[in-house]
């Protein structure tokens, strides 16, 4: 099961920020925040992925809060081509593999 | 591009035949993974594979389904007598294990196969 918990759609204005957050009550000690996207039609994209301290790459920001409950993810400048559904997921890095995707956040970003 | 490929892209089938799809993963990447999509739902796990051994498949869905990567690079996975709630999105997926946690535990996806069972 989903260890996260995300709105089911938003929506943002073409050329300002998305902040997508996340709440993961339960997180334990080893486990990272993963952030991946799925564009329609095209399989998930790996975004960003954090334990403690915030996180930053060309695509996006990380923000973890400092009990670690919950997260946002920030598309600094949003463009239509961000429209997607957005999964935050929690993993053991150092037990198993997979990914446990609940069901997202659609993002639909508009002009 | 040496990304994720998957064939098919698009299958059609009737109930009660079988379906094996290819993936090809990225090429230096010894992990390997099967994931299930159905419409409006987030993937999810099936099976996967460090090189040629199988290291999780209690998630298959049921004994109709089996999956194979005989050479540690290119992986099937094989769907006996199809029903009509197979029809989904099959998603394979690549790793590279990495020393560090930190590191390299970024699935990289494939476009997916859609199966439609009639």
């Amino acid at each position: 099961d989903a260890k996260t918990t995300q709105p089911t759609s938003m929506d943002c204005a073409e050329g300002r920020a998305a902040n997508l957050p996340c709440n993961h009550s339960t997180i334990s000690g080893n486990e990272y925040v993963y952030w991946y996207r799925q564009i329609h039609s095209q399989g998930p994209q790996y975004i960003i992925h954090g334990l403690k301290n915030n996180e930053t790459n060309e695509m996006a920001s990380l923000i973890i809060t400092e009990d670690r409950k919950s997260s946002t993810l920030i598309l600094p400048h949003a463009t239509l081509r961000d429209t997607a559904v957005y999964y935050c997921i929690v993993r053991d890095n150092n037990a198993g593999n997979m990914l446990t995707f609940g069901g997202g956040t659609r993002l639909m970003v508009k002009p | 591009d040496t990304g994720v490929s998957q064939d098919p892209r698009h299958k059609i089938t009737k109930r009660g035949q079988n379906v094996t799809f290819r993936c090809d993963p990225i090429s230096e990447h010894n992990r390997l993974y099967w994931y299930r999509q159905t419409l409006g739902q987030g993937p999810e796990f099936l099976t996967y594979f460090q090189n040629e051994a199988q290291l999780e498949k209690s998630r298959l869905l049921s004994d109709r389904f089996s999956a194979e990567r005989p050479k540690g690079s290119f992986s099937t996975l094989e769907i006996q007598r199809t029903e009509q709630g197979d029809s989904a999105m099959y998603l394979c997926a690549s790793s590279q294990t990495m020393g560090l946690a930190r590191e390299g535990f970024e699935q990289f996806f494939g476009p997916g196969t859609r199966l439609t069972v009639l």
